[in-house]
């Protein structure tokens, strides 16, 4: 079962609107939380990293945030733009060295923005 | 520009055949990975180098094998292609385990 869950997993909205994305992660014990923005055809940027003491974390019109007693995580875009179409991926750094190099990667939720 | 590159972009390769996938990064990161992405899926990590001179596996490492040639460089070999290797390649380094990654733009194979 994958330890990191995103949702939705698609939406649409138009130019100009805010939008949150959710992820759950069960990854424990937790090191740090990233999101993600993939392109069509190109591979991920990261976005913001938060470790399990930040709980919120600004880039730009981007705003995530993490409540790390919960396990979860969202990230808000505002007044999307229509170069924000892409998959936003949430990823999730155990601690230990077990953890080491693996991340966990949610599946991705694919944002479209319209005109 | 700084980064990481990976050759090549594109491949078809028939049930059978071996190929390498190159990657090389220009920022002196001590670590590197490779990744395969499948539709619905999250990425998985196949391989991984934390440092010059050392490969770990990762969650699916069957069919692979690697090679890290010096700091810079870090391939992937597919020995004998099968078609549920069909998938998007990527590659990436990092500073440290816990410090940001930066992705190469993958490569996309099909095996028929």
């Amino acid at each position: 079962k994958n330890q990191v869950e995103q949702s939705p997993q698609s939406l649409i909205i138009l130019e100009g609107k805010n939008c949150t994305l959710q992820c759950n992660y069960t990854v424990s014990p937790f090191s740090n939380l990233r999101w993600y923005k993939q392109d069509t055809g190109r591979g991920p940027v990261s976005l913001t990293i938060m470790t399990f003491s930040e709980n919120t974390k600004s880039n730009g019109r981007y705003t995530a945030t993490l409540d790390a007693d919960t396990k979860q995580s969202s990230l808000h875009i505002t007044a999307s733009q229509l170069s924000d179409s892409a998959s936003y991926i949430c990823v999730v750094s155990g601690r230990g060295t077990d953890s080491w190099g693996k991340l966990q990667f949610g599946a991705g939720t694919q944002v479209v923005v319209t005109p | 520009n700084a980064g990481v590159t990976q050759t090549p972009k594109f491949q078809v390769l028939k049930t059978g055949q071996s190929m390498t996938l190159q990657c090389a990064q220009d920022m002196n990161h001590n670590s590197m990975y490779w990744y395969r992405q499948d539709p619905g899926m999250g990425l998985r990590l196949i391989y991984y180098s934390a440092s010059e001179g050392t490969t770990d596996k990762g969650e699916v490492p069957n069919g692979y094998n690697v090679s890290r040639l010096n700091k810079r460089e870090f391939s992937l070999r597919l020995e004998s292609a099968a078609p549920s290797q069909t998938s998007v390649y990527f590659c990436a380094s990092s500073q440290t385990d816990t410090s940001g990654y930066t992705f190469g733009s993958g490569t996309r194979l099909t095996v028929v």
